[in-house]
């Protein structure tokens, strides 16, 4: 297990189109994050799921993103429609609840999209 | 108003000075916080996590936590150049501040 997985690293769509972004958490963990960043802001919260609920969105979250966890393990972000307000480098983290004050959250290296 | 608010710098300290990083939280009821580092093109990375008003210490690091003036800060001892990145200020539920850049200057 090499840490927290995402895939792909790096995405170019135009304005219009759908993307899906893939995260495989730590084997074991049961806590997983999205986040968005973009250059010089720190990450901001898009949703949380604990094993496969999705226990958080952000108000900020227009319905054009949306995320699953099925079963329990990888999860997918998907946006519908991409704008060019879009493009970010989206994080996922992940963490095994009762752990988390040892280790923290082990983010991933991430993807980066751009949307033209 | 941001959940977790932050300087974003950038503050630049000498090698071998104690850098200071701070972050305010406007929820009173907010237990824990997490400190991360971002180096430049890379994931954040955990430094410390406190939950306990006071000091924890962590070989140069040391976190402090006063929930009566709801805010952590976060002191570098012996700053090296390496120290040089983003630092992020978490709540437990991990809703970040802006980061603070620091330039430790050789």
């Amino acid at each position: 297990d090499t840490g927290v997985s995402q895939d792909p690293r790096h995405k170019i769509t135009k304005r219009g189109q759908n993307v899906t972004f893939r995260c495989d958490p730590i084997s074991e963990h049961n806590r997983l994050y999205w986040y968005r960043q973009t250059l010089g802001q720190g990450p901001e919260f898009l949703t949380y799921f604990q094993n496969e609920a999705q226990l958080e969105k952000s108000r900020l979250l227009s319905d054009r993103f949306s995320a699953e966890r099925p079963k329990g393990s990888f999860s997918t972000l998907e946006i519908q429609r991409t704008e060019q307000g879009d493009s970010a480098m989206y994080l996922c983290a992940s963490s095994l609840t009762g752990t988390v004050k040892y280790y923290g959250y082990t983010f991933g290296s991430g993807t980066r999209l751009t949307v033209v | 108003q941001k959940e977790v608010e932050q300087n974003s710098g950038p503050l630049s300290v000498p090698e071998g000075a104690i850098a200071s990083l701070n972050c305010t939280y406007s929820d009173r009821g907010s237990q824990s916080f997490f400190w991360y580092r971002q180096y430049s093109g890379k994931s954040p990375e955990l430094i410390m996590f406190i939950y306990s008003n006071g000091d924890k210490e962590d070989g140069r690091f040391t976190a402090q936590l006063n929930k009566a003036s709801q805010y952590v800060s976060l002191l570098i001892r012996d700053s090296q150049p390496s120290d040089s990145a983003t630092y992020l200020c978490a709540r437990g539920d991990m809703r970040f501040g802006a980061g603070t850049r620091l330039t430790v200057k050789p």
